[in-house]
């Protein structure tokens, strides 16, 4: 069955403090990554598509990767305005059940950035 | 600007009431979704459409409705079968007759309560 895990699923770091948030899948084959970024009582905005491994792609102090089995988005030095829920999604090779390329989705990572 | 729109923003529902939700978009996006999001439940699918005057069941459809009969609209009826409704709900868009593949555009989202 094809699945999408993300970890940490909370994160909690002072301003200035680089880490990283996973998400690991496992797809019978990847066409698409997607990373989204949600604050409380708003939709997921978009951040980045990824397609293949070995692919990076950066915006601000957010730097997303991909490997052949899972996905990082770095953040250098955040701010406090960098607080939200990150979720990633995949689009697999193919979809069983009929689901006809619908995105998977991880439960999300919520990240507090304190002053 | 292009856009996904949702509306109403907060919506109250009395117990045997039905509602509905409304989605539109003008990005001419072929396919719409609609999903329910629950804390530490992540996102979880209720119906989509591919075309317009089709949709499919996702994975929590009892108790919802929907229909599709212009491509820029697809509104959610959220039935008085549903017994739990309080929840988060968006609406998301795609291209999808395309070679590349590409994410969703979510619209910001109906805060749906039962009083």
């Amino acid at each position: 069955e094809d699945q999408v895990t993300q970890s940490p699923e909370a994160l909690r770091l002072q301003e200035g403090e680089s880490s990283s948030l996973n998400c690991s899948y496992t797809v019978s084959g990847l066409r698409g990554l997607f990373w989204y970024r949600q604050d409380p009582g708003k939709g997921p905005e978009f951040l980045f598509t990824l397609y293949s491994a070995g692919e990076e792609k950066e915006k601000e102090r957010l730097k997303a990767t991909l490997t052949k089995k899972e996905s990082f988005l770095h953040i250098t030095a955040p701010k406090p305005e960098d607080s939200a829920t990150y979720l990633c999604a995949v689009q697999p090779l193919m979809n069983y059940g009929g689901s006809q390329g619908n995105l998977i989705f991880g439960k999300g990572t919520k990240l507090s950035v304190k002053p | 600007d292009g856009g996904i729109t949702q509306s109403p923003k907060y919506l109250f529902r009395k117990e045997g009431q039905n509602v509905t939700l409304s989605c539109e978009q003008n990005l001419n996006h072929d396919a719409m979704y609609w999903y329910r999001q629950d804390p530490g439940q992540g996102l979880r699918l209720i119906y989509y459409s591919q075309i317009v005057n089709d949709f499919q069941k996702g994975d929590i459809a009892e108790g919802y409705s929907v229909s599709r009969e212009k491509k820029e609209s697809f509104p959610l009826t959220v039935t008085s079968a549903q017994k739990n409704p309080t929840a988060f709900y968006l609406c998301a868009s795609r291209q999808t007759l395309t070679a590349i593949i590409y994410g969703y555009t979510f619209g910001s989202g109906t805060r749906l309560t039962v009083v």
